[in-house]
């Protein structure tokens, strides 16, 4: 089955920089990258996804990037604002498989 | 609207008391499944279903059941609850199932304490 490991698993930035977090999984048919977004109280909820065809996504202030051969993405997120505050997840998918492993999270404080 | 709904919302019960956890999604996705959140160790699988009547385990289905006797209904069932349970259960489903790498829509959550 999938290993994956989230590092950093607790980040704080000031408003305004850049955080990066980054996911290295085991299986290296995995062919589809999601990353969650969870706000404190709430459930996750998908905010950027990429297939294993595509290096990189973007979508406004944030991007995620795949090195397949490194078996890892990460999730970059530029201009960080307060609402930016979460724990966020991913969850590298091996599509000929049902089972999902989700990472153990990354906490991420953006402080004003 | 389209949504994921579990209930109830909060539970507390004791050692031993057999319970059921309900979930629901209205848009007719075919993959339903259920987690628990514990601090530091994420999302964990507990069981997953591809379509009714068919259900397979997760990573940590010990002291769970499940059915899937309709499309739009996936109950866990705990027979015999144990402190170890306590813990954030989030039910969720997906379009045509993690094998087409579709988003998961997660429900509200169920916070159950077990005493």
């Amino acid at each position: 089955g999938e290993n994956v490991e989230q590092h950093p698993s607790t980040l704080s930035v000031q408003e305004g920089d850049s955080a990066v977090i980054k996911c290295t999984y085991s299986d290296s048919a995995s062919n589809y990258f999601p990353w969650y977004k969870q706000e404190l109280g709430k459930r996750p909820q998908l905010i950027i996804d990429i297939r294993s065809n595509v290096g990189e996504k973007k979508d406004q202030r944030i991007a995620v990037t795949l090195n397949k051969t490194a078996k890892h993405f990460s999730l970059h997120i530029t201009e960080t604002q307060p609402e930016d505050s979460a724990v966020y997840f991913c969850a590298p998918l091996n599509t000929g498989f049902q089972k999902l492993v989700f990472g153990t999270g990354t906490r991420l404080l953006v402080s004003p | 609207e389209a949504q994921v709904t579990q209930n109830p919302r909060y539970l507390i019960t004791v050692t031993g008391k057999k319970l059921t956890v309900t979930c629901s999604q209205n848009m007719n996705h075919e993959y339903m499944s259920w987690y628990r959140q514990d601090p530091g160790l994420g999302l964990r699988q507990i069981y997953y279903s591809m379509n009714v009547e068919v259900t397979d385990k997760g990573d940590v289905p010990e002291g769970y059941k499940v059915s899937r006797k309709e499309k739009r209904n996936f109950p866990l069932i705990l027979e015999s609850p144990s402190p170890n349970q306590t813990s954030l259960y989030f039910c969720a489903s997906s379009l045509a199932g993690a094998a087409a790498g579709e988003t998961q829509y997660f429900g509200p959550g169920t916070r159950l304490l077990v005493l």
